[in-house]
């Protein structure tokens, strides 16, 4: 069975550092690996998409990077600002589980002014 | 739609009694997700729809609750008998096709409490 793990749970640094965040998973049978943004009372923003083919995905300040033989991505938000405030989770789609998504539990991030 | 639509935003039940949650994925996708997000634990898959095939079941927790698509569009997630563990979001996601490498779309959510 497939198990997603988020360390760590929580995290505050201030205005300016990099951000990275870590995500394992158990079962290297992925379809691909997503990072999701979320907000207090919000859905999920969906942030960056990775291929089970590919090393790394970047998109602006954020950039992901997957080594699917190790069962590890890691996240990073460059010179973060208070805006980033949020929990990140991320997500795996399995080769055999008809494109269902399995979640880690998430970080919650506080980037202080 | 601009995005993944879902209503109500916020219920207020009474134990016992049926709900229904409604969602309107983006125009066009055809796979549609309802995933459950209780306070402080992860998402929990509860049932997928893929254009015309039989829907994947597998995460509904139990035999009270069913979910329908209709049309390919809109889906309705149903709890009949409410329990007070069914307090949760109710988050609805939509992709584009069977593309697995096409992201999914979240809506806001419907919190669900029961009293």
């Amino acid at each position: 069975k497939q198990e997603v793990t988020q360390i760590p749970a929580a995290l505050s640094v201030p205005e300016g550092e990099n951000l990275v965040l870590n995500c394992s998973f158990t079962d290297s049978a992925i379809y691909n690996l997503q990072w999701f943004r979320q907000d207090p009372g919000k859905g999920l923003t969906s942030l960056l998409l990775i291929q089970s083919s590919q090393r790394e995905q970047t998109s602006g300040r954020l950039n992901a990077s997957l080594d699917k033989s190790s069962g590890r991505s890691t996240l990073y938000i460059a010179a973060s600002q208070p805006g980033d405030s949020a929990t990140y989770l991320c997500a795996v789609t399995m080769t055999d589980s008809w494109g269902k998504l399995q979640f880690g539990a998430g970080t919650q991030v506080v980037v202080t002014p | 739609g601009a995005g993944v639509s879902q209503s109500p935003s916020n219920k207020v039940t009474e134990k016992g009694k049926d709900v229904e949650l409604r969602c309107d994925p983006i125009s066009g996708h055809t796979a549609l997700y309802w995933y459950r997000q209780s306070l402080g634990q992860g998402l929990e898959f509860l049932i997928y729809f893929q254009g015309n095939s039989a829907p994947d079941k597998s995460g509904l927790p139990s035999d009270r609750f069913s979910a329908e698509r209709t049309g390919g569009s809109v889906s309705t997630l149903t709890i009949q008998r409410t329990q007070q563990e069914d307090s949760a979001v109710y988050l609805c996601a939509s992709r584009r096709g069977a593309l697995y490498n096409s992201p999914l779309h979240f809506g806001n959510g419907t919190r669900l409490t029961v009293t």
